[in-house]
């Protein structure tokens, strides 16, 4: 069974500045590997998948790469509405979710 | 444009029975899998099955299989899951969320990455 670790749990970051977010998978077979973003209230919303690719409508300033085992969220130029829980996935496994407050 | 709706928020006994449903429009709800997934508090998001509702086969993660069920109604685009065995540890926001991919495609490959998810609902279980 996969495991997704995820980390920080919580990242205080200042509007306009950059967010890096990490995941680190037990066994990776591929790059099937997306984020989601979830705000109070809503469902979660895919923003990458398959590692790099963003999802439909989903602004520039979202990237995902990966080195090895490790995959990482990189939100560039913060905007007030990005402030909301994230979550790493790589197939059923999900990671426990990076809270980006502000700073 | 695609749409998950899902029925309302529940609150059952320990031991009781929970099923939701989750109506769906705007594309072909035979042509994806749906899959299904909770939100516990403190405890991040946990997947609990899928179902292809193609062949109305259905695949449940280890710590539910038996005491979940997730069917479909083709005739009215609506996926179901029901809880058996209620326990306060299943106090969490279930959400139906379809796989990006097509049914054929994920015939082939494991599909775990959703575009669409429902609104959800809030199953609270309490004595």
């Amino acid at each position: 069974e996969v495991i997704v670790t995820q980390s920080p749990a919580t990242l205080s970051v200042s509007p306009g500045e950059r967010a890096i977010l990490s995941c680190r998978a037990s066994q990776t077979v591929n790059t099937i590997f997306g984020w989601y973003q979830q705000k109070p209230g809503q469902a979660p919303r895919l923003l990458i998948y398959e590692t790099s690719a963003r999802a439909t409508g989903v602004p520039a300033r979202f990237s995902g790469s990966r080195s090895g085992a490790e995959f990482t969220l990189t939100i560039n130029d913060l905007q007030s509405e990005d402030f909301a829980v994230y979550y790493c996935q790589h197939y059923k496994a999900f990671g426990q979710g990076t809270k980006v407050e502000i700073k | 444009q695609v749409h998950l709706l899902q029925s309302g928020a529940e609150v059952k006994k320990p031991g009781g029975s929970v099923k939701i449903s989750c109506k769906t429009s705007g594309y072909s709800f035979s042509d994806f899998y749906m899959h299904w997934v909770r939100l516990a508090p403190g405890r991040g998001l946990e997947w609990v099955g899928w179902i292809n509702p193609q062949i109305d086969d259905a695949r449940y993660a280890p710590k539910f299989q038996g005491r979940v069920t997730i069917t479909r109604d083709t005739s009215i685009s609506t996926a179901y899951m029901e809880v058996n065995g209620l326990t306060s540890d299943d106090t969490a926001i279930y959400y139906c969320a379809r796989v990006s991919g097509g049914v054929e495609l994920c015939n082939r490959i494991s599909c775990y990455e959703y575009d669409y998810w429902g609104q959800g609902t809030q199953v609270t279980v309490s004595s």
